[in-house]
Formats: C-alpha cells, structure tokens, sequence
C-alpha cells in the first residue's frame, strides 16, 4: 500500500524565480492537502484540492498556486520565490475533501526548499 | 479561529520512566483533537485522534491522550518511555462541520535519555 509520495525531497532556488512540487496520495485518497514547515515550527496550511478544484485556502499570497490532476496527484507552484519560502514543504492526503473532519491526514516526507 | 498551544518546547524524560506532552487548544465549538510525531527529515505520522465518547484515547506504540473538555486541553501520555520516543510531537485541531482545516500546534521535542 503507497503511502504519499513527494518529489523532489530536496530543492535549492534563488530568489525570483519559481518552482514545482508534487504530491502523489496514499492509494484510496482524493484529496490534497499543502502545507509549510518553517524551521522550528508547525506545519502552516497552504490549500487544499479535491475534484481538481482548491477548495479551501489559508493565509497565503496567489504566488502559491496549485493543481489536482485526475489521478488525484497534485503540484504546488511557489512564483517569484522569497528568502522567507524556505521551509519543507508538506502534502497531506484524506479522504472525501473537507466533508470527514474526523479523519486523520496521511502525511508524505516533504521537500525542503532552500532559497538563496 | 482556532489556535493550539504547546506549552512547553521541550520535554526531558529518562527512559522507563512516564512522560507527558501538553496541548492546550482554543476552538468554537466541539473540536475534533490529533496527535503527530515527525522523526528527522519525515513528515508527521498520525498517532491518535479524539472524536467524541471516552476521554482516554489510546494510539499507536503505547500512546494515549486525555481530553478534558472544562480545560481545553489534550495532553498526550505515555506510562512508560523509550529513547526511540525521542521526536518532534505536534497536537492538532480541527472543528467538526464542513470545510474546517487542521491547524497544527508549534511542537514539542521530546528528549528522552537512556
């Protein structure tokens, strides 16, 4: 059973420019979850995709942008990219969007984005 | 809104003897509670969840969690500690009904010395 897979699992990028992330979710899941990790902080929800449409956002500029496939895989799309981007970024995937809250998300093990 | 806090950013704990992380949570209305752990370089691994019913909720590798609604708080328990416990512990909160997004405390490392 493939847990969330994210690639790559390391990334440097200077400033201004932009890069792509993406997430694969456990099998059985069809949403998707981005967050960042600042060093020494909880994770910070970015948004989350379900039917290939982002549902829910949190407090995040439009540089973060984002995309569901129909396989349900995602891509998070960071533009013009900041010194403060520099975290490891999260994918979470769940089941049935936002209409289970009871349920746990399913974490993958992150990119680490650093920003020169 | 909804906010989570961990008092304490570190706990030290000798191995075999009992160890408690604190999580105390801020939410309108009935909040649904988690409990992470994230090894180096990991993401977060789901341990336990408090739903509804029994206060006391038992997770994985002999953990559980008390909920105590008059405190607000959710603190994660363990009756006996191992060095392999050693992580970064995260308590979420997510309210129940639609469209409500997990927000995740700040963390705990959890030290525990052999």
């Amino acid at each position: 059973d493939a847990g969330v897979t994210q690639s790559p699992t390391h990334l440097i990028k200077t400033r201004g420019q932009q890069v792509t992330l993406r997430c694969s979710p456990k099998s059985g899941h069809d949403t998707v979850s981005w967050y960042q990790q600042a060093l020494g902080q909880g994770p910070q929800f970015i948004f989350q995709y379900y039917e290939e449409e982002e549902r829910q956002r949190g407090n995040f500029p439009d540089r973060f942008s984002g995309h569901q496939f129909p396989n349900y895989s995602s891509e998070l799309n960071v533009n013009a990219l900041l010194l403060g981007d520099s975290a490891l970024y999260l994918c979470a995937s769940s089941f049935g969007g936002a209409m289970y809250s009871n349920q746990p998300q399913h974490f993958g093990d992150g990119t680490r984005l650093s920003i020169l | 809104a909804q906010s989570v806090a961990q008092p304490e950013d570190q706990v030290n704990v000798a191995e075999g003897n009992p160890l408690t992380v604190k999580c105390t949570y801020s939410v309108s209305g009935n909040p649904y509670l988690f409990w992470y752990v994230q090894y180096p370089n990991r993401g977060l691994q789901f341990l336990l969840k408090y739903i509804t019913g029994d206060n006391l909720v038992k997770g994985s590798y002999g953990f559980e969690a008390e909920f105590n609604k008059s405190q607000t708080s959710f603190h994660l328990k363990k009756p006996s500690a191992l060095v392999s416990d050693s992580a970064l512990y995260f308590c979420a909160v997510r309210s129940k009904g639609y469209g409500q997004n997990f927000v995740f405390g700040p963390g705990t490392r959890l030290s525990v010395l052999p």
